[in-house]
């Protein structure tokens, strides 16, 4: 595609309640970032895919973050058992090689109520 | 840990006035990016600097990378209320091409007319 896609845009779950959300990468771009973001601040590493495989994944808060991307195209964010705390902008980007400019999305806006 | 500290965290001037950005770490990166966010919208390059001592001009818009690859600036030059938004430096940490971008805190810069 001509950009980077996010769906969904807005996202409001209940507290324990599980989520996914989802990457479309620019068409052929390799490198893929997942990001979270709180409001007037900036982004914050969460995991980053080289094709299929996580690349680095030190920047997971903890066990119930998780992260796919099985056939080097779309990713999928899923957080299990959400907490209030998780209430953030979820920005991906992709880049065609590791360290290239990157493509963010618009992101999409996770509120834990 | 690899930091980037942004200063100042905002910043409201009148359209005209010139304005510079700072950002800095005790830490090498192999390359600095500027990126400029808007509310609802994911952050968008501006530019990449990856050699000690380079300067890049964007129109209003110049950016230095310190000698030691450790800070960065962001000159603006007669700020236009069009130049508001969240401005955002990030650097891929070490020597490498890891891929992974840290980021500064931001600086939330308002122009009035």
């Amino acid at each position: 595609g001509a950009g980077v896609s996010q769906t969904p845009s807005n996202k409001v779950t209940e507290k324990g309640k599980y989520v996914e959300l989802r990457c479309d990468p620019i068409s052929g771009h390799t490198a893929l970032y997942w990001y979270r973001q709180s409001l007037g601040q900036g982004p914050e590493f969460l995991i980053y895919f080289q094709g299929t495989g996580a690349a680095d994944d030190s920047g997971l808060p903890n066990d119930r973050f998780f992260a796919v991307r099985p056939e080097g195209s779309v990713s999928t964010l899923k957080i299990q058992r959400t907490e209030r705390g998780d209430s953030a902008v979820y920005l991906c980007a992709s880049s065609s090689t590791g360290g290239g400019g990157y493509t963010f999305g618009s992101g999409t806006r996770l509120t834990v109520v | 840990t690899q930091l980037l500290e942004q200063s100042p965290q905002f910043l409201s001037i009148q359209e005209g006035e010139n304005l510079t950005v700072y950002c800095n770490s005790s830490s090498v990166f192999s390359s600095l990016q500027w990126y400029r966010q808007e509310p609802g919208e994911g952050p968008v390059l501006l530019v990449t600097v990856v050699t000690g001592g380079e300067v890049k001009k964007l129109k209003r818009l110049t950016f230095q990378f310190g000698d030691a690859r450790k800070d960065s600036s962001l000159h603006i030059t007669a700020a236009q209320p069009g130049d508001t938004g969240l401005y955002l430096c990030a650097g891929i940490p070490g020597s490498g091409n890891t891929g992974k971008l840290i980021f500064g805190q931001g600086t939330t810069l308002q122009v009035k007319p």
